[in-house]
């Protein structure tokens, strides 16, 4: 099956610095993809859905402006938080489709 | 938008018995139903989906059903085994073949007890 793989799997940082994810598919190429974040013990909610070469698309509740997406090719798709504070500590994983999941970047800021 | 409800929260069972986990959606244009297991600390993974013209699926020891009029659908695990246990999402999606945003439900931790 296909390969997602998401770098860095774990981070921590300081509160007000920024933070970069990297999505990549390994061995196949997709126009959308979707970012998630997860939160301890809940579900996953949907962050934004970004399409190669345009604008991501963000959910309600989301701030485009700290969240920044990237989908720069078929197969890369990096997200930014910026300015990150203790509340932004998640879970993030992205999503290539129904199946194709990143394996996950937790992120805590202190 | 999407709506997805998920019931119960937790559910225990004794191996060997059957575990049910049921979802309800809100959007009549959802058209495509999966299900999850995640592991601690890792990636969801698909384990059955069904899409709206079927009723139902089955897979070896994983059953889908799924109610359109009743905008309802269930998970049926069947002789359960230690190694089921972990949290069940259910999502909805309005997408076919395309891009599968999804809608997830809350989750269900299920414990299948030796």
């Amino acid at each position: 099956g296909a390969v997602v793989s998401q770098h860095p799997s774990r981070v921590i940082c300081k509160s007000g610095t920024s933070v970069k994810i990297e999505c990549r598919s390994l061995d196949f190429q997709a126009t959308t993809m979707f970012w998630y974040r997860q939160f301890p013990k809940q579900s996953l909610m949907l962050m934004a859905t970004s399409n190669e070469g345009s604008k991501a698309t963000y959910e309600q509740g989301v701030e485009k402006d700290k969240f920044l997406i990237n989908h720069a090719s078929l197969t890369l798709s990096t997200l930014t938080v910026t300015s990150a504070h203790p509340e932004d500590s998640s879970f993030y994983i992205c999503s290539w489709g129904k199946q194709f999941f990143g394996p996950g970047t937790r992120l805590t800021v202190l | 938008g999407e709506n997805v409800e998920q019931h119960p929260s937790t559910l225990s069972v004794q191996e060997g018995d059957s575990a049910v986990i049921k979802c309800t959606y809100s959007d009549s244009a959802s058209n495509y139903f999966p299900w999850y297991k995640q592991e601690l600390g890792k990636r969801p993974q698909l384990i059955i989906d069904i899409r709206s013209n079927v009723g139902e699926k089955k897979d070896q020891r994983i059953a889908v059903t799924l109610n359109k009029t009743a905008k309802h659908f269930s998970l049926h695990i069947t002789e359960t085994q230690p190694e089921d246990s972990a949290v069940y999402f259910c999502a909805a999606s309005p997408s076919g073949a395309g891009s599968y945003q999804l809608t997830f439900g809350k989750g269900t931790k299920l414990s299948v007890i030796p």
